[in-house]
């Protein structure tokens, strides 16, 4: 599979745990979105990277939430102490057309 | 702000009926449209986007800057065509994409 791929695709954990994910967009694609998706609503964005530069954060990215993509290649999305109002399916997208990855489903207990 | 609605959460049509899938915006400038497609237990997929001016799967959207709409179209539904549907939105000069609520299209045989 040549798309953007994304690791864990479910995560369960206790509020107050750290929790990262991972994703990986196709090779050459230099832009990379991160969304966050809860039941019956569409995908609202969270930050945006250009390589490896973030260039914008949404207003729902808390100081809780931190992103990364150290070489411009993979990114990684931690949230710390995690709350139940965290719990949604989390998109990665590479592209500006963009292209989704499967998503993260993070429930917290 | 920028607010892309769409006005049915659900909506059931015939095998062989014409289907309509509405999505409204408001936004002053000139933007960017796009229909997502998302099938049972799969990725958010890229249906079409304005400025291709494509048709898809038999699927066509005018953008009406007037009525400010972007209304997802097909004259004869097919059983496949069974979905949930987000029309998307990205504004001038910007990277982020703003989605609708999303629209669940079943198709009945």
């Amino acid at each position: 599979d040549t798309g953007v791929s994304q690791n864990p695709r479910h995560k369960i954990t206790k509020r107050g745990q750290n929790v990262t994910f991972r994703c990986d967009p196709i090779s050459e694609h230099n832009r990379l979105y991160w969304y966050r998706q809860t039941l019956g609503q569409g995908p609202e964005f969270l930050t945006y990277f250009q390589n490896e530069a973030q260039l914008e954060k949404s207003r729902l990215l808390s100081d809780r939430f931190s992103a990364e993509r150290p070489k411009g290649s993979f990114s990684t999305l931690e949230i710390q102490r995690t709350e139940q109002g965290d719990s949604a399916m989390y998109l990665c997208a590479s592209n500006s057309e963009p292209y989704f990855g499967p998503g993260t489903r993070l429930t917290v207990l | 702000a920028q607010r892309v609605t769409q006005p049915e959460k659900l909506l059931s049509v015939f095998k062989g009926a014409p289907v309509e899938l509405k999505c409204n915006y408001s936004y002053s400038g000139s933007p960017e449209l796009f229909w997502y497609v998302q099938y049972s237990r799969q990725r958010l997929q890229l249906l079409l986007r304005h400025i291709s001016r494509e048709s898809i799967k038999g699927f066509t959207a005018d953008l009406n800057k007037g009525e400010t709409s972007f209304h997802l179209k097909k004259p004869f539904a097919q059983e496949e065509d069974s979905a949930m549907y987000y029309c998307a939105l990205r504004f001038q000069g910007a990277q982020k994409l703003v989605f609708g609520q999303g629209t669940r299209l079943t198709i009945n045989p």
